[in-house]
Formats: structure tokens, sequence, C-alpha cells
């Protein structure tokens, strides 16, 4: 079993969708949860973080962790043809130094 | 500024070169990390270090050799690589605990 689990997609949703984006683990010892962002040939974009459970909103996305299920999401509302991207997961624990493990990506494109 | 900036940006080599990757960043973060990303797959963790000390290495091929000369700066040397290591390099920095932040990565090809 991964310790991160995320459907690969693609998701093909439009212009206006509300996308939700999910990812299991395994890990109890993941503290910490990022959303990155990455466009075909970039680097990855930090879109958001949390600690612990809960919600955080930023604009047009919502991140969710609920960790008693150990399942963590991300909403896009009023989603946009620039949001088409790959969005990855990545819940993380310290260990010498911040020990971060990618969920496979989900690939979303917004049609407009 | 959540900068971390990596040269160069592309670099193609043969199999009997030596060459280097180089990130910086001045964001005071005393963590820093290298990653390998190949096409359609998530980035891979390859070094950490941590206060400029190696923390983590994940069971990497010496081939590649890391290097932290201070703590703004991480290096990764590049010594008889094969045609399998051609892929996306990412750098990236961290605070003690939260959020890595990438740089846009060198794009390797190895001949």
């Amino acid at each position: 079993q991964k310790e991160v689990e995320q459907d690969p997609g693609p998701l093909s949703v439009p212009e206006g969708a509300i996308v939700s984006l999910n990812c299991t683990y395994s890990n109890s010892a993941f503290q910490y949860f990022m959303w990155y962002r990455q466009y075909s040939r970039k680097g990855p974009e930090l879109l958001m973080y949390t600690y612990s459970s809960g919600n955080k909103e930023d604009g047009r996305f919502t991140a969710q962790v609920d960790k008693s299920s150990k399942y963590i999401s991300l909403f896009i509302r009023d989603s946009q043809p620039s949001d088409s991207a790959t969005y990855l997961c990545a819940p993380a624990y310290m260990e010498y130094g911040n020990k971060l493990v990618f969920g496979a990506g989900t690939i979303l494109r917004v049609k407009s | 500024d959540t900068e971390v900036t990596q040269t160069p940006k592309h670099l193609v080599m043969g199999m009997t070169n030596k060459k280097s990757l180089k990130c910086e960043q001045h964001m005071g973060h005393r963590a820093m990390y290298w990653y390998k990303q190949k096409a359609k797959k998530p980035p891979e963790l390859m070094f950490v270090y941590s206060y400029e000390k190696l923390s983590i290495n994940e069971s990497v091929p010496s081939r590649f050799s890391p290097e932290c000369p201070n703590s703004s700066l991480l290096n990764l040397h590049l010594h008889a690589l094969q045609p399998e290591d051609s892929a996306l390099y990412l750098c990236a920095s961290s605070r003690g605990t939260g959020e890595l932040f990438f740089g846009e990565g060198s794009r390797l090809t190895v001949l």
C-alpha cells in the first residue's frame, strides 16, 4: 500500500465548475498537509498549507484535512482555464528535515 | 520573497561529463532539498540538508554528489550519469517545519 494515494485523472470540467481533488494516506505521523500546483515543465507551486485537521480557505481554494479518516481534500470554486494543471497533495512529517511525500498528482483540465 | 533560484534551467551532458546544478535561496531557510522528477510522475526525494549537514540520503547512486557550501546555497554535482538520469531536478527549501518552496527546476538530458 502506498503511503499516499491520489487518483491521477485526468479530470475534465467546464469553466465555472466546483472541482474536488482528494487524497488518502496511511501514515499517522503526517502532521502537515500541503497542496501544490504544477504547470507543465515548471516547478511545483505551493497552493495551500494546513497543520493538523480542519479547513483553510484562500480565495477560490479550500483545503480540508480529516486526520481521523486520513483524508485530504482541495476544492476549487469557479474554476478557470488557468487552473488547468497537475495538483499534487503532499502530507509531511518531521524527520531530520521536512519529510514530504507526494501523491501521484491529479491532472485537471478546465474547458472554456 | 519566496524564491528559490536554480541554474542552469537546461543542461545537456554526455555520460562522461562532469557538471553541477546550483540552487540559491535567501529566505533564511535552514533546510534544503533535492528532488528528481520524471515525466508524468511526482517528485522523488533525493537529499535533505538540515543546518548545512546532510540529514537524508534516499539511497541515491554515488554519481550524484550533493554539497551545501553555506545556508543559502545547494549544489548537485553530476558525474558519469546514465541516460535514465534524464529528468527535472528540483531544489526546495523550508523553515524547520512547514511549507517547502520549490524552484523552477533544472531540466537535465543525458546523451
